[in-house]
């Protein structure tokens, strides 16, 4: 089962430079989310999307932008990179937005991508 | 300003000793989860805690929440060094069904 799979895991960037993490889910679920992690930090939810569609902002969405065209793809883009968006970025979904996290509908989580930008 | 604290940051214990770990908060909340992430790896949910007062239990595991649903503690007995990792609490902000906010986590190594 291949659940939330994102590219690339690994992913070096020079300031200025443009990306686009992929983010893709085959659980057919309607909540998709992006998060950074950053030691003594904790996860910081970046954006979210509750359907195809529909994307709003989370706490620190400066920098980023997302689209979700289908229910199974939800990319970051980062449109000019700059040394503070070093960081581990990961994607989550979930079934439903109301049970998102809940034990009938938790948070699935990738493997992440780790991004350098120098 | 955090909303939810964890302690302690860091945490090294040998094999077969127990240990508890806190994640606090001012607000209450209608339910408080908790992940485990292990290196490499994205975060994996263990529980989801709603009721004050609550106790739930996952083999070596124990989870309580607070009587207030403003505080949350792990509890794992005899720890084995398959529990390593990163401990994380996480709950969603009133008001934002769709937002989950995450604790900054506990580190646990358990060694030989």
């Amino acid at each position: 089962n291949a659940g939330v799979t994102q590219t690339p895991k690994f992913q070096v960037l020079k300031t200025g430079q443009s990306m686009t993490l992929q983010c893709a889910q085959d659980m057919n679920h309607e909540y998709m989310s992006w998060y950074r992690q950053d030691p003594g930090m904790g996860l910081r939810l970046i954006h979210y999307s509750v359907g195809a569609g529909i994307t709003d902002q989370g706490e620190v969405p400066n920098g980023y932008n997302v689209s979700r065209s289908t229910t199974e793809d939800f990319p970051l883009r980062l449109l000019s990179a700059a040394p503070s968006q070093t960081s581990v970025y990961f994607c989550a979904s979930s079934y439903s937005i109301w049970t998102a996290g809940d034990d009938n509908s938790p948070l699935h989580f990738g493997n992440g991508t780790r991004l350098t930008v120098t | 300003t955090q909303l939810l604290e964890q302690s302690p940051q860091f945490l090294s214990i040998q094999e077969g000793e127990n240990l508890t770990v806190y994640c606090n908060s001012s607000s209450v909340f209608s339910s408080l989860q908790w992940y485990r992430q292990e290196p490499g790896e994205g975060p994996v949910l263990l529980v989801t805690v709603v009721t004050g007062g609550e106790v739930k239990k996952l083999k070596r595991l124990t989870f309580q929440f607070g009587d207030a649903r403003k505080d949350s503690s792990l509890h794992i007995t005899a720890a084995q060094p398959g529990d390593t990792g990163l401990y994380l609490c996480a709950t969603r902000l009133t008001g934002t069904a769709s937002k989950l906010t995450f604790g900054t986590g506990t580190r646990l190594q358990v060694t030989l």
